[in-house]
C-alpha cells in the first residue's frame, strides 16, 4: 500500500463546476500538506501549502486537511477550460527539508 | 526572474550508455532537489542538496545514480549503464531555504532505447 492514494481520474467536469480532488494517507508523520498543478510536459506548479489541520483559501482555491482522518483536501470554485490538468497532493513529515512523498494526480478536464 | 532550468529537455540513449542531466537552480536558492516521474505517477525523490553537499540521497534507486552539485549551485545528475527502466521525467526543484516552497523546473525526459 502507497503511503499517499490520489484517485488517477480522468475528473471531466462542465466549466463553472465545483471540482473536489481528495487525497488519503497512512504516514502520520506527515504535517505539510501541499496541492501541486502540473500541465503536460511541464513541471509541478505550488497552489496550496498547508501546515497541520484546517482550511485554507486562495482566491477560487480551498485546500483542507483533516489530520484526524490522514484525508485531504482541495476544492476548485467556478472551474474554467485553463484548469484543466494534474493535480497531484504531496506532503512531508516536518524536518528532512523538502523531501515530499506525492500522490499519483488526478487528471482534470474542464470542458466548455 | 528566471526559475529553475533544465537541460537537455529530451534525451534519448542506448542501454548501456552513460547520460548526464543538469540542473540550473534559481538564483540564490540553497537547496537543490532531484525527483523521478514515471508515466501516469506523481514525482519520487531522489536525492537533495544543501550548498554543496548531499543532504539525503536516500532515494537513488542504486549505484548507477550520482549527483553533484560542486559550487552550490548548478547540479547535474548522472547514470551510468542506463537500463530502460530508467526512462522516465528527472525533475529538478530549488528552495530558499530547506522548508520553502519548491520550485520545480520542466525537466528532462529520458528515454533509454
Amino acid at each position: 500500500q502507497k503511503e499517499v492514494e490520489q484517485d488517477p481520474g480522468p475528473l471531466s467536469v462542465p466549466e463553472g463546476a465545483i471540482v473536489s480532488l481528495n487525497c488519503t494517507y497512512s504516514n502520520s508523520a506527515f504535517q505539510y500538506f501541499m496541492w501541486y498543478r502540473q500541465y503536460s510536459r511541464k513541471g509541478p506548479e505550488l497552489l496550496m501549502y498547508t501546515y497541520s489541520s484546517g482550511n485554507k483559501e486562495d482566491g477560487r482555491f480551498t485546500a483542507q486537511v483533516d489530520k484526524s482522518s490522514k484525508y485531504i483536501s482541495l476544492f476548485i470554485r467556478d472551474s474554467q477550460p485553463s484548469d484543466s490538468a494534474t493535480y497531484l497532493c504531496a506532503m512531508k513529515a516536518a524536518g528532512g527539508g523538502n523531501k515530499l512523498t506525492f500522490g499519483t494526480g488526478t487528471q482534470l478536464k474542464v470542458e466548455l | 526572474g528566471a526559475g529553475v532550468s533544465q537541460t537537455p529537455s529530451n534525451k534519448v540513449t542506448e542501454k548501456g550508455k552513460y547520460v548526464e542531466l543538469r540542473c540550473d537552480p534559481i538564483s540564490g536558492h540553497t537547496a537543490l532537489y532531484w525527483y523521478r516521474q514515471s508515466l501516469g505517477q506523481g514525482p519520487e525523490f531522489l536525492i537533495y542538496f544543501q550548498g554543496t553537499g548531499a543532504a539525503d540521497d536516500s532515494g537513488l534507486p542504486n549505484d548507477r545514480f550520482f549527483a553533484v552539485r560542486p559550487e552550490g549551485s548548478v547540479s547535474t545528475l548522472k547514470i551510468q549503464r542506463t537500463e530502460r527502466g530508467d526512462s522516465a521525467v528527472y525533475l529538478c526543484a530549488s528552495s530558499a531555504g530547506l522548508n520553502s516552497p519548491l520550485h520545480f523546473g520542466n525537466g528532462t525526459r529520458l528515454t533509454v532505447t
